[in-house]
Parts: structure tokens; C-alpha cells; sequence
């Protein structure tokens, strides 16, 4: 199995920029997703294939990946996106692994 | 619209089973693999369980394995979740996900249902 670990927390100013690391196994990180979930919500899939966006996802979200570590970046934050962020990987043996997820706050 | 729809969650005690279920509606339900995720109260997201598009591959998070039984019914467009020995352990919301290929890999999870409680408690 792997894991992945993340920060518990970041805060932004709202139009500012925050990156979110997510950090494990370099092989399963290579094509990590990335979900948002708002308070009270479900999940959605906002990164899949390390940068690739799902329609309807606003390009504000991009995110890369290099060595062992996996950064979603959000630019011009906004109220809306004040929420928990989950990375995800997967490899052959363990299947799938979530990160312990990043709360984001926007001040 | 692409929709999933859990059901079967309930207030159980330890060791019981519980079956969970899940409808899909606006998509090509054969087509994908589906999963379970459950999230613990004010916790984080856990992978539950993985089923491909033709139910030939299954995987099990290690905690789960041997107790709880993935499956689908291509013909009704659902997923199920059999769970035996519950432990106050597995107590979550268990959310019902559909995948981005038929089987396992490295498209994500892109659509979710609303999740159904599961409480294990005497």
C-alpha cells in the first residue's frame, strides 16, 4: 500500500494564489486527482491525469507534478472555493489512496 | 443528467450486515468501473471498494477486505455494497462513485452520489 499526506491547512487572500502539495510514492503520484468538497457536499473531480480539467472546471485550477509530489494551485481564489481538497492516486497493487485532504480557507 | 442515488444506510449494531445500494440514471453504466468511498464523521475520504465495467476485477481496501462484497447488475444499472461483521469502525457516510474508464486507473472518480449514512453502534 501507499500513502499520501497532504497539509491540514493553508489560507489565501481572496484574487490571491495558493498551491496545495500532496506528497507519496512517485510512480502513483505521477497521475494524481485532485476533488473539491464544499461543506455539506459530495466531492467533485477537479484534476484527473495529474493536470487534466473535467469539463466545467474553471482553468483557474491547474495542477503538476514532478518527483514525489503532486501541487494543485488555484489562482485568483474566490469565496466559492473555500472548501477541502483531496488528493488521489492509484497504482496497480493497492488500487486506489486518498490524501488526508487540505482545508482551504479564504480571508 | 448523469445521477447516482445510494440507499441502504441505517443504524446497525456491531457484527450485523447491511447491504447498500446504488442507481445510476444519464449514463452508460456498463461502460465504467465503479466504487465505494466512505468518509467517517468529520474526516477525511477513504477507497472503499473498486468493481470493473464487467465485475472481472474487484479490489478491496485491506480494512474491508473479506467482510464487505462488491458487485453490480449492469441490467438494472446498480451497484452494491454487501458489508458483514460490522465494526463501529466503518461507521461513515458511504458515497457511491462511477470511474473514468471500464476498469481501474488514473481518470478519477468523476461523478458522485449523495452518500447514505452507515452508523455501527449497539
Amino acid at each position: 500500500s501507499f500513502e499520501l499526506s497532504q497539509p491540514s491547512s493553508v489560507s489565501v487572500s481572496l484574487g490571491e494564489t495558493v498551491h496545495i502539495t500532496c506528497s507519496g510514492d512517485p510512480a502513483a503520484i505521477r497521475y494524481a486527482c485532485w476533488y473539491q468538497q464544499r461543506p455539506g457536499q459530495s466531492p467533485v473531480l477537479i484534476i484527473f491525469q495529474s493536470n487534466k480539467r473535467p469539463s466545467g472546471i474553471p482553468d483557474r485550477f491547474y495542477a503538476s507534478s514532478s518527483g514525489n509530489t503532486a501541487t494543485l494551485t488555484i489562482s485568483g481564489t474566490q469565496s466559492a472555493d473555500e472548501a477541502d481538497y483531496f488528493c488521489q492516486a492509484w497504482d496497480s497493487r493497492t488500487a486506489y489512496a486518498f490524501g488526508p485532504g487540505t482545508k482551504v480557507t479564504v480571508l | 443528467d448523469a445521477q447516482l442515488v445510494e440507499s441502504g444506510g441505517n443504524l446497525v449494531e456491531p457484527g450485523k450486515s447491511l447491504r447498500l445500494s446504488c442507481v445510476a440514471s444519464g449514463i452508460n453504466f456498463d461502460g465504467y468501473g465503479m466504487h465505494w468511498v466512505r468518509q467517517a464523521p468529520g474526516k477525511g475520504l477513504e477507497w472503499v471498494a473498486s468493481v470493473s465495467w464487467d465485475s472481472a476485477s474487484k479490489s478491496y481496501v485491506d480494512s474491508v477486505r473479506g467482510r464487505f462484497t462488491i458487485s453490480r447488475d449492469n441490467a438494472k444499472d446498480r451497484l452494491y455494497l454487501q458489508m458483514n461483521s460490522l465494526k463501529s469502525e466503518d461507521t461513515a457516510v458511504y458515497f457511491c462513485t462511477k470511474g473514468g474508464s471500464a476498469s481501474f486507473g488514473t481518470y478519477g472518480l468523476d461523478l458522485w452520489g449523495q452518500g447514505t449514512a452507515v452508523t455501527v453502534s449497539s
